[in-house]
This record gives C-alpha cells, structure tokens and sequence, in this order.
C-alpha cells in the first residue's frame, strides 16, 4: 500500500535556528517526491520536486531536501529560519508511471519564535 | 497568466443546499485536478481531467459530488445536498500533460451549517 508519512504534527523552532522536516513514504513504484508549503487559508506552493539524479535537491526559500532510498526518506532542511517560515509543511509522493495524481501526508505545523 | 483561479474563497451553506465552486487553470494547462483538504489533513485526490475529459474519480467523490470541465478550460465542482462532512478547503491544480508537479489554487473553503 503506498503511504506519505510526516512522523512530527508540530515543530517549534527559533527564528534563526535550522530546521528539519521528516517525510517517509512507503510506494511500490519509483516516485516522485515533492515537498509543497501552505500558510493559513491559501493554496499549496511548490518548494522543491525530486525525480532522479543528484539526491541532494535545492529548493525556493533556502530549503533544501535529501533523498534516501534506502530509508524511504525525503528529509527538508532549512539551515537557517525565518519568520516568515512558519507555516503547513507538506510532502507529496508521485509515481513516475502516472499521470499526477499525489498523495500527500498529513502535513507538520511550524511555528517560529523570536 | 495569474495562476489557478478558484472561486468563490469562502462559501457558507445550510446543510442540504447545493453548492458549484469554480476553477480556472493556468490557461495553457491541460490537466486539471480536484482535492479536498480538512482541517489538520493533507490534500486528497477527488478526480483528474486532461482536457474534457474526466480520467478517474476517487472513492471520496460521492453520488452528491459531479465536477465538469465542458471545453477543456475552467472547470466546477458540484455538491448536492450537502453534509456537515462536506466542510473542507476544496483545492483545484492544473498542469501540462507529461509534467512534473502541478500548480495550485487558493482553494474554496466550504462550511456547513
């Protein structure tokens, strides 16, 4: 069964300090993987996308996100938040064979503190 | 191009009313997605058109729910009597066909009295 899972519903961090956001997926084909961003009561941007090639992918807004297969992992990082960071975090699975239809885990909450 | 329009922002209605949201895609996208999105939940996959046609229907997508695309351009998404359970941030995407992730909309976000 193919499933997005974002194991921290809530992560607190200082303005300034890195940050990271956990996204594991359990998917039967090669997938594409996506991490999208959402602040309250708008749509979804795209912050960065992995298909193939380097596992280390740069994004928008500083961020970046690391591939591991072997761990079925999609980590995001930001080595250096701001306030206007906070916001609904999403990781998103893809198969490569299909047509766009995404799955999308529950999401993670950051809130940023002065 | 100003992006995936979606219309109205915010709709309020009596349980058992019907309801039409709007979405306008980027205008060269020829694939067009609907989601919906509840409170503290990532976005689901309601049903996918490329052009007019409409490829697949989620599970989620009742006999109350019908979404058209009748030229291939905008598209609506139809709720008939709706339920308390209907309330939701309903999210429309469009891409070009073969690409790799989509753009999103602002959403319609429904409520249910």
């Amino acid at each position: 069964a193919q499933s997005v899972t974002q194991p921290d519903i809530h992560i607190t961090v200082s303005e300034g300090a890195s940050l990271e956001l956990r996204c594991n997926y359990s998917y039967g084909a090669t997938p594409y993987l996506f991490w999208y961003v959402q602040s309250p009561g708008q749509g979804l941007q795209l912050l960065l996308k992995y298909f193939s090639g380097d596992t280390l992918v740069q994004g928008i807004k500083g961020f970046e996100a690391e591939f591991k297969r072997s761990q079925s992992s999609f980590n995001l990082r930001k080595p250096s938040v701001h306030w206007s960071d906070a916001a609904e975090y999403f990781c998103a699975v893809g198969a490569a064979d299909s047509w766009g239809k995404f799955q999308f885990g529950a999401g993670t909450q950051v809130v940023v503190t002065p | 191009d100003t992006g995936v329009s979606q219309d109205p922002r915010h709709k309020i209605t009596k349980r058992g009313q019907n309801v039409t949201f709007r979405c306008d895609p980027i205008s060269e996208h020829n694939r067009l997605y609907w989601y919906r999105q509840t409170l503290g939940q990532g976005p689901e996959f309601l049903t996918y058109f490329q052009n007019e046609a409409q490829l697949e229907k989620s599970r989620l997508l009742s006999d109350r729910f019908s979404a058209e695309r009748p030229k291939g351009s905008f598209s609506t998404l139809e709720i008939q009597r709706t339920e308390q359970g209907d309330s939701a941030m309903y999210l429309c995407a469009s891409s070009l066909e073969g690409a790799r992730g989509y753009t999103f909309g602002s959403g319609t976000r429904l409520t249910v009295v």
